[in-house]
C-alpha cells in the first residue's frame, strides 16, 4: 500500500458523460500527478498540481480538467465522454524536495460504453 | 519531450535464471531514472531509482545501472522467481516538476 487512495475503483459511463476522479496524497505530499494508462499509449502523463497550484501539464486533452483543494486532494473531470477514453487513471504523490519520486495510486479503471 | 523506449517487449526466462530490461531516452538534461513494476490490475510499483550522479545502485536482487553517455538505463534481475513476472516500466525525468516519461513495458514471464 502506497499511502495514495483513489476513488472510485471501477466507473463505467456512456459517451457524453461527465465523471469525477478523486485521489488523496500521502500524508504530508504536496505534489499531485495524475497518469492515463491505455493499451495503444502506455502510462501518458497528464497533468501536476502542487499545494493547490498546476505546475505542469502533459498531454492532457481540453475535455480534461483538475484541480486540487486546500486539504491536498485532487480530482480529475473528464467531459464529453469518448469511447477512447476508456483507461485506467493513475494519481501519484510525491514530497517537495523529491517532486520525482513518485507513489501511485490504485487507480480509477474508467469503462466508457 | 523526452521520449523512453524500452526493449526487448516480452522476456521469459527460466526460474533462476537473470533478466535484463534495457532503455533508452533523449534528453539529456533528465537527471532520475526509475523503475516500477506493475502486476496485472493493480498500481505501479516502484521498485528501485538511480539519480545522474551515480552509475550503478543495488538492492537486493535488483540492480540498474546507468550510462549518461550514451543515454541508457538498464534493470538487472538476479535469481529470478515466480514472483517476478509482472511488466516493468522504467521512466525518466527532468527538473524542475519531475514529470515522469514511461517507456512502454517490458512483460517478464518467469518459468518454474
Amino acid at each position: 500500500d502506497s499511502g495514495v487512495t483513489q476513488t472510485p475503483k471501477h466507473l463505467i459511463t456512456a459517451t457524453g458523460q461527465r465523471v469525477t476522479l478523486r485521489c488523496s496524497p500521502r500524508s504530508g505530499d504536496l505534489s499531485v500527478y495524475w497518469y492515463q494508462q491505455s493499451l495503444d499509449q502506455g502510462l501518458q502523463f497528464l497533468i501536476q498540481y502542487y499545494n493547490g497550484e498546476e505546475r505542469a501539464k502533459g498531454n492532457i486533452l481540453e475535455r480534461f480538467s483538475a484541480q486540487q483543494f486546500p486539504d491536498l486532494h485532487s480530482e480529475l473531470n473528464l467531459s464529453s465522454l469518448e469511447l477512447g477514453d476508456s483507461a485506467l487513471y493513475f494519481c501519484a504523490s510525491s514530497v517537495e524536495s523529491r517532486p520525482d519520486t513518485q507513489y501511485f495510486g490504485p487507480g480509477t479503471r474508467l469503462t466508457v460504453l | 519531450g523526452e521520449n523512453v523506449e524500452q526493449h526487448p517487449s516480452t522476456l521469459s526466462v527460466q526460474e533462476g535464471d537473470s533478466a535484463v530490461i534495457k532503455c533508452t531516452y533523449s534528453d539529456s538534461a533528465s537527471n532520475y531514472f526509475p523503475w516500477y513494476k506493475q502486476e496485472l490490475g493493480k498500481r505501479p510499483q516502484l521498485i528501485i531509482d538511480i539519480r545522474s550522479n551515480v552509475g550503478e545502485k543495488k538492492d537486493q536482487r535488483i540492480a540498474v545501472t546507468l550510462n549518461k553517455t550514451a543515454k541508457h538505463f538498464s534493470l538487472h534481475i538476479t535469481e529470478t522467481q515466480p514472483e517476478d513476472s509482472a511488466v516493468y516500466f522504467c521512466a525518466a525525468s527532468s527538473p524542475p516538476e519531475g514529470r515522469l516519461a514511461f517507456g512502454k513495458g517490458n512483460q517478464v514471464v518467469v518459468i518454474p
